[in-house]
């Protein structure tokens, strides 16, 4: 993706509730879409990916995207918030080369 | 699947000092990795990417000079970062990419710098 748009820079929830955190590409090619998610002081985990198979795609700890041409979209969500989904999210994106893009990042914040 | 680990992760250095700082892919070769820098609260910067036999190639406003990067093997490159000042104190993590993956990026778990 030529560029990564994560729409809220953080976003709360109540424990139990769905989770979305938006994020918008823009691409000239067929993107490859990712979202990743980062636990204080740690490196990057991959959650899901999507690369031009199926447009909803299942990840980790019961996340699941959607890619949506029509709407240049790659949200993320997750039916139940659990408090250890407090983290910090990237979305990121590359157009067939080795280079990432990454999103400004959405806050998630999971309240008792 | 693919691990990249990072050493060390965690350091603290005077100013004035050079630090350096490893990359390693640990079941797979990876003829590019690349180094970014988080400050806190933020995205990750993308500070360069590193070639394997070849120069690296830095980001604009990236001081080549200064972030030192050597891809001496297929599944090691280091970042020295030389000269440190209190300003260069960051997370620093690393990545390399997968071809067969659609280009998924295995990150470092990263490594804290902190110059006093």
């Amino acid at each position: 993706a030529q560029s990564v748009t994560q729409l809220d820079s953080h976003v709360s929830v109540s424990e139990g509730t769905p989770v979305l955190l938006r994020c918008n590409y823009s691409s000239s090619y067929s993107p490859s879409l990712f979202w990743y998610v980062q636990h204080p002081n740690k490196g990057l985990q991959l959650l899901l990916k999507y690369t031009s198979a199926a447009t909803l795609v299942k990840g980790i700890n019961g996340f699941e995207a959607e890619f949506k041409k029509s709407e240049t979209s790659f949200h993320l969500t997750k039916p139940s918030a659990h408090m250890s989904d407090a983290a910090e999210y990237f979305c990121v994106g590359n157009t067939g080369g080795f280079k990432t893009i990454f999103g400004a990042g959405t806050r998630l914040f999971v309240k008792a | 699947g693919a691990v990249v680990s990072q050493h060390p992760s965690w350091v603290i250095c005077k100013s004035g000092t050079s630090v350096k700082i490893e990359c390693r892919s640990l079941d797979f070769q990876a003829t590019t990795m690349f180094w970014y820098r988080q400050f806190p609260k933020q995205s990750l910067m993308l500070m360069a990417t590193s070639n394997e036999g070849s120069k690296a190639t830095y980001e604009q406003g990236v001081e080549k000079d200064k972030f030192l990067i050597n891809h001496a093997s297929l599944t090691l490159s280091t970042l020295t970062v030389t000269s440190a000042h209190p300003e260069d104190s960051s997370f620093y993590i690393c990545s390399a990419p997968l071809r067969d993956t659609g280009y998924e990026q295995y990150f470092g778990p990263g490594t804290r710098l902190t110059v006093t």
